[in-house]
């Protein structure tokens, strides 16, 4: 069985510009989660999505968006790049579903976003 | 709000050594999940073990176990026999089991562990 997939791997843009990030989940997972990985802050939660829904929102701008098709397939969209928004992406699918509530994240190798 | 705290940023023990790496938790809650995920120098991070706040035994796979203190709320990790492949960072997480409140997974900073040949 495939892992989750993420591309690109790694992403060099400038302040000002927006990026796309993409996350393919393993087959049958439906659940979708992003996380932004840094030194300073550690890894911190993004959103989740489930059957193209957004279920939860961490404390991240406006800038950062995502959504989820219909393959479960997810994208994640950042506008207006800032320097500090360098930092390790990381997409993690898992087969949530009703009453099932611990079932473990599959994560990606995540993309490296470089803002200069 | 809930919060996950690992106080060792960073250990290192000797191979075949055993080793503890600590996580604290603050939660109002009485039902939840926690997770010791683990992340290589190769980046992908993997579960390695998860424990339900429900039950009382301590979750063991294979060389791996936890004390898991929940009045205390402190959840640790312990790494028996340890070896090379074991250097990663290690990353303590909550999650409530309630999904009718805010149920996002929280990570704590995590614990870089070196393995000393």
């Amino acid at each position: 069985k495939a892992g989750v997939t993420q591309t690109p791997r790694y992403l060099i843009k400038t302040r000002g510009q927006q990026v796309t990030l993409s996350c393919s989940p393993i087959s049958g997972h439906r659940s979708v989660s992003w996380y932004q990985q840094t030194p300073g802050q550690g890894l911190q939660f993004l959103f989740e999505y489930f059957s193209e829904t957004q279920r939860n929102k961490g404390n991240f701008p406006g800038r950062f968006s995502g959504r989820q098709f219909s393959n479960s397939r997810s994208e994640m969209n950042v506008s207006t790049l800032e320097l500090g928004d360098s930092a390790l992406y990381l997409c993690a699918s898992s087969r949530w579903m009703e009453g099932v509530y611990n079932s473990p994240l599959h994560f990606g190798n995540g993309t490296r976003l470089t803002v200069t | 709000a809930q919060t996950v705290t690992q106080s060792q940023p960073e250990m290192s023990v000797q191979e075949a050594e055993t080793v503890t790496l600590s996580c604290t938790y603050d939660t109002s809650e009485s039902d939840y999940y926690l997770f010791w995920y683990k992340q290589p120098p190769s980046r992908q991070m993997i579960l390695v073990i998860r424990q339900e706040a429900y039950k009382q035994q301590n979750a063991t796979e294979n060389r791996f176990s936890v004390n898991f203190q929940k009045a205390a709320k402190s959840f640790s990790l312990k790494i028996s026999d340890s070896q090379l492949g074991d250097a990663a960072m290690y990353f303590c997480a909550y999650r409530s089991a309630d999904r009718n409140r805010d149920d996002k997974i929280i990570f704590g900073k995590g614990t870089r562990l070196h393995i000393l040949p």
